[in-house]
């Protein structure tokens, strides 16, 4: 099965840059999404299909993808930005979703 | 508004079996692929099941194959996983996502549901 690696957590002073990482073998060639769930919430889509954003999703918001490595980036982070992201993507060989284990934010 | 609302969680005996519904709202329901995904407590998001727009693809995550079943009935916009032989791994937060394709999956979740709590205990 494929397999993605997020960093268990993250941690960035307000107004400093987050950046989010999500490997995995040839990555680049999938198109990857990333979800924000704060305690208690559904996840909620940020970036989709590697680098687009939703609309009401701020721009500091942003996302890359190439070769073995798809990365979330949050510029000029606030409290509001805490929470659990996940990235997201699917596997052909097999059929299934695949979701990160998911990277924790606290903002310092 | 776009919405999904769950129904159906609840306390189940291990073995026992439990019914989840899932009805949308606001956009038209076979045009999109619907997903369940869930979340046990303090764990992270693990894929469930897919089910197409047409309801003719069907995929399952290898820990529930075999034991759960989803569909669909478009006439009345919901989406349905029938959930046997339930374990300690199965409790979790069930959550019904919309996939932003009609019949491929590979698209992304959006909107999530607000989940339904599934409890395995005896």
């Amino acid at each position: 099965s494929y397999v993605v690696t997020q960093p268990p957590s993250v941690s960035v002073a307000p107004g400093q840059t987050a950046t989010i990482t999500c490997g995995g073998d040839t990555i680049g060639s999938r198109s990857v999404h990333w979800y924000h769930q704060k305690p208690g919430q559904a996840p909620v889509v940020v970036v989709y299909d590697d680098s687009h954003r939703p609309s009401g999703i701020p721009e500091r918001f942003s996302g890359s993808n190439s070769e073995n490595t798809a990365t979330l980036t949050i510029s000029r982070v606030e409290a509001g930005d805490e929470g659990a992201f996940y990235c997201q993507m699917w596997d052909p060989s097999t059929n299934h979703q695949v979701f990160g284990g998911g990277t924790t934010l606290t903002v310092l | 508004e776009v919405q999904l609302v769950e129904s159906g969680g609840g306390l189940v005996q291990p073995g026992g079996s439990l019914r989840l519904s899932c009805a949308g709202t606001g956009f038209v329901f076979s045009g999109h692929s619907i997903n369940w995904v869930r979340q046990a407590p303090g764990k992270g998001l693990e894929w469930v099941s897919y089910i197409s727009g047409s309801g003719d693809l069907i995929f399952y995550a290898d820990s529930v194959k075999g034991r759960f079943t989803i569909s669909r009935d478009n006439a009345k916009s919901s989406v349905s996983l029938q959930m046997n032989s339930l374990n300690a791994a199965d409790m979790a937060m069930y959550y019904c996502v919309r996939d932003h394709y009609d019949n491929s999956p590979g698209g992304w979740f959006d909107p999530w549901g607000q989940g339904t709590l599934v409890t395995v205990s005896s």
